[in-house]
């Protein structure tokens, strides 16, 4: 099965700092998209960044980018300066295949502290 | 931006009721999903379409119906409630049928049937 993977359930990050939450993924497909979510307690699943796998550069949205190592399968997720709204789950996903589903990952739950 | 609503953010059924859960996109998108999150499975794709009138099954399509006689409007049918649909049920919209293409998200419903 083609599957995103987020091997960290939880973390903790002081405000101000960089974090980075890993995601690896499976897949044959020649051509696909990696997407990052962000989840807050109330819900709503917010887009926050996209890298397509033929894009030369990493990408980059505000506060947050993508260490995108396509030879490895993995697009960690950095934010730099954290801050206290950070506070959220964090869901990696990959478009791509025959039906083009978007898979998700089981998430990384992010706690920013004072 | 993208705007992607949905009816309810709270509901509240019994077992055995018929149950319209509605999502409206105002980003003129060809394609719009219904997605269920629950805790330790993730986001499971319930069913998708890519044109008005048109509907494909998604990994989990039983127990479920769906609608989309205009294009802005999908809707989601659960024509006998029952207990184990009891889920945070998910909207999104994407522009086009592409491997790079971005979902975006609705609020979210959470069903709760008892």
């Amino acid at each position: 099965a083609q599957k995103i993977t987020q091997t960290q359930p939880g973390m903790f990050v002081q405000e101000k700092e960089a974090v980075t939450l890993d995601c690896t993924y499976d897949t044959s497909d020649p051509s696909y998209g990696l997407f990052w979510y962000k989840q807050p307690s109330s819900g709503e699943m917010i887009f926050l960044i996209y890298q397509g796998s033929y894009d030369q550069q990493n990408a980059t949205e505000g506060r947050y980018s993508l260490n995108f190592q396509k030879a490895r399968k993995s697009a960690n997720l950095v934010i730099s300066a954290s801050q206290l709204g950070d506070s959220a789950m964090y869901f990696c996903a990959r478009l791509g295949g025959a039906t083009n589903k978007l898979i998700f990952g089981t998430g990384t739950l992010l706690a920013v502290q004072p | 931006d993208v705007k992607v609503t949905q009816s309810s953010r709270y509901l509240v059924k019994r077992t055995g009721e018929k149950v319209f859960l509605e999502c409206v996109q105002d980003m003129d998108h060809e394609n719009m999903f219904w997605y269920r999150q629950d805790p330790g499975l993730g986001l499971r794709l319930i069913y998708f379409s890519y044109d008005v009138k048109m509907k494909e099954k998604g990994d989990i399509p039983e127990g479920y119906s769906v609608s989309r006689e205009k294009k802005e409007r999908f809707s989601l049918i659960l024509e006998s409630a029952s207990t184990n649909q009891t889920s945070m049920y998910l909207c999104a919209s994407s522009l086009d049928y592409t491997s790079t293409d971005t979902q975006y998200f609705g609020p979210g419903t959470r069903l709760t049937v008892l």
